[in-house]
């Protein structure tokens, strides 16, 4: 089946250190892949996404390689500011039976400290 | 464009009672789905649509209902409450072969 495993929470780190979040996957076919990003009382906004091997996303920062040799799309980013504050969703999005659907992970709570 | 909106934001109801959750969305999007969040469990899909008259099952959809006439709303209604079903209800939508799902701002639901 189609899964997602991302690192458990919570991280906490003190501003501007480097964080990596860690997500593997499960998936047939080639799936596309993203990292949602969910601010305190807000729904889920897409930080980035992949939709190929080798392909790597990239917005406010943040980075993640899409690695089908190991099944990987890791979350990074250099120099994390309070602002990052939030709860970072790994997902995969497969398409079957002429339905697309998003598979997410748990979710990884991220708290930056001044 | 007001993208997705929910309503309402929050809501407590008794066991048994019925509601209904609403979602819209201006962007002519195909694709809607609802999804339940809880604490440890990340987004699981509830139900989902791919256009005006068509709905399917998610992974958790039982206690819950769904109806899709317009291709904007995607109400989803609990037909008898349950403890089980308090959590956070986040509705979505996208576009026909584009990659982002677009989220509301989520609905808290409390069963007691």
């Amino acid at each position: 089946g189609n899964s997602v495993t991302q690192m458990e929470g919570p991280v906490t780190l003190s501003e501007e250190a480097f964080l990596t979040i860690n997500c593997t996957y499960t998936a047939t076919g080639y799936p596309s892949l993203f990292w949602y990003v969910q601010y305190p009382g807000e729904g889920l906004q897409l930080l980035l996404k992949a939709t190929k091997a080798d392909d790597k996303g990239s917005n406010k920062g943040f980075e993640a390689t899409y690695r089908k040799e190991t099944t990987s799309f890791h979350l990074e980013k250099g120099s994390v500011q309070v602002s990052d504050s939030a709860v970072y969703f790994c997902a995969l999005k497969v398409t079957q039976g002429g339905s697309e659907k998003l598979v997410f992970g748990k979710g990884t709570k991220l708290t930056v400290n001044p | 464009n007001a993208g997705v909106t929910q309503t309402p934001k929050f809501q407590v109801l008794k066991t048994g009672q019925s509601m209904t959750l609403q979602c819209a969305q201006d962007m002519n999007h195909e694709y809607m789905s609802w999804y339940r969040q809880d604490p440890g469990m990340g987004l699981r899909l509830i139900h989902y649509s791919v256009g005006a008259g068509i709905t399917d099952q998610g992974e958790v959809p039982n206690g819950y209902n769904v109806s899709r006439s317009t291709t904007e709303d995607f109400p989803l209604r609990l037909l008898s409450a349950a403890p089980s079903q308090t959590s956070v209800y986040f509705c979505a939508s996208s576009r026909r072969g584009e990659e982002t799902q677009y989220f509301g701002p989520g609905t808290r639901l409390l069963v007691l």
